[in-house]
């Protein structure tokens, strides 16, 4: 069965740093594999999607993830970190059949 | 075009009572998933419905939860004699269809809050 493990529930960084936040899956298929953003009080929203066109995927607000097979990974990164990418972030694999499963989320935290 | 739509979004009830959530997806979407986030957890998958078809319901529990996604009208998330550990955002979200590589579109979700 698909799951996902994003290694640290929580990450801090100084605004300007790079983030990096981990994603790892585990699919018997090549998998569609997302990224989405949760601010608070709201609901998720695709920040970006990998469908087994190009590795490098790019997405909204400057971020990207490259797909890895080798080591069955999707980490999201941005090179300069703004106070107001401040939120929870939730990696996802798609089923074979349309079902969406989640990690359990990092929450991201800026500093000035 | 509206995004999906969930009410209420806040609700409250005392233990024994019902929850009814409501979600009306995007317009064309026919494709509707339910899930549970509680604090400091992530979202757990409950259920995905197609229009009158229940496809997935291994994330919900056994007893007083019940979803449905009738031909007419919005999809409802029953629970019944809610207890304390029921209190939670349920989110809704929706999709096209097969082939649309999954991305789904989610409400701002409903607040349940059982006293």
């Amino acid at each position: 069965a698909q799951s996902v493990t994003q290694l640290g529930s929580h990450v801090s960084v100084s605004e300007g740093a790079l983030v990096l936040l981990r994603c790892n899956y585990s699919s018997s298929v090549p998998p569609y594999l997302f990224w989405y953003v949760q601010y608070p009080n709201q609901g998720l929203q695709l920040l970006l999607k990998y469908t087994s066109a190009a590795t490098l995927v790019k997405g909204i607000n400057g971020f990207e993830a490259e797909f890895k097979k080798s080591e069955t990974s999707f980490h999201l990164t941005k090179p300069s970190a703004h106070m107001s990418d401040a939120a929870e972030y939730f990696c996802a694999v798609e089923t074979s059949y349309d079902k969406v499963i989640f990690g359990p989320g990092t929450s991201l935290s800026v500093i000035p | 075009n509206a995004g999906v739509m969930q009410n209420p979004r806040h609700l409250v009830r005392r233990r024994g009572q019902e929850a009814r959530l409501r979600c009306s997806p995007m317009k064309g979407h026919s494709h509707v998933y339910w899930y549970r986030q509680l604090p400091e957890e992530g979202l757990k998958f409950m259920v995905y419905l197609q229009k009158e078809n229940i496809i997935d319901e291994s994330g919900m529990p056994k007893e007083r939860f019940s979803a449905e996604f009738p031909k007419e009208g919005p999809s409802i998330l029953r629970i019944q004699q809610v207890v304390r550990g029921d209190s939670a955002a349920y989110f809704c979200a929706s999709s096209p269809g097969q082939g649309t590589a999954g991305e789904l579109f989610f409400g701002e979700g409903s607040r349940l809050t059982v006293l």
